[in-house]
């Protein structure tokens, strides 16, 4: 099983629509959580970190489910500049902390 | 408001050639990574620098070299560039490994 997995999609929406992404990951002693947003072609920009507690940023909702092992985005009432490739990091205990990232679920929000 | 800064933007190169990546972040961050990202295979890690004079090897390290010259500087280094080596790629820093990343703007490398 790969450390980090995500549906690649794409997710196809229309504007409006509510859409969730899971994140699964295989190490438990994963210690931090975040959402990164990329661009065709940009650098990725952090969307959000995750807390056990969940939280949540206007239209956007992160939260973790350390039993389970998986994290979730839920995004409300979708835009077209919604339209990007969602892409889960969790960092590990260990010693070394290393960044492990997701390989994304794109979204596309249509008209 | 730099952030990370990365040169070039763009490069071709022929097989065999050296060169190498610079990156700079005016962040006062710790830590220091480099990626690269290929179609269909996300963001994968070639090496790291945890902090100041300490380098380890990520996931994909075969090929390059790392020089974490400074805080604010950590180069990587092509020494016999080979056509597999074509990719975007993408540097980043943070305050410490567990947390949140910035990433420059990318160089998009191609090897002929």
């Amino acid at each position: 099983r790969k450390e980090v997995e995500q549906d690649p999609g794409p997710f196809n929406v229309p504007e409006g629509a509510t859409v969730a992404f899971n994140c699964t990951y295989s190490n438990s002693a994963s210690q931090s959580f975040f959402w990164y947003r990329q661009d065709c072609r940009k650098e990725p920009k952090l969307l959000m970190s995750v807390y056990s507690s969940g939280n949540e940023d206007g239209r956007f909702t992160a939260q973790l489910n350390r039993a389970s092992q998986y994290i979730s985005l839920l995004i409300r009432d979708s835009k077209l500049s919604d339209s990007a490739t969602y892409l889960c990091v969790l960092s590990s205990s260990g010693g070394s902390y290393i960044p492990t990232f997701g390989r994304g679920t794109s979204l596309i929000v249509h008209p | 408001n730099a952030g990370v800064t990365q040169t070039p933007k763009f490069q071709v190169l022929k097989t065999g050639q050296s060169m190498t990546l610079q990156c700079a972040q005016d962040m006062n961050h710790n830590s220091m990574y480099w990626y690269r990202q290929d179609p269909g295979m996300g963001l994968r890690l070639i090496y790291y620098s945890a902090s100041e004079g300490t380098t380890d090897k990520g996931e994909v390290p075969n090929g390059y070299n790392v020089s974490r010259l400074n805080k604010r500087e950590f180069s990587l280094r092509l020494e016999s560039a080979a056509p597999s080596q074509t990719s975007v790629y993408f540097c980043a820093s943070s305050e410490a490994p567990v947390q949140p990343q910035h990433f420059g703007d990318g160089t998009r490398l191609s090897i002929l």
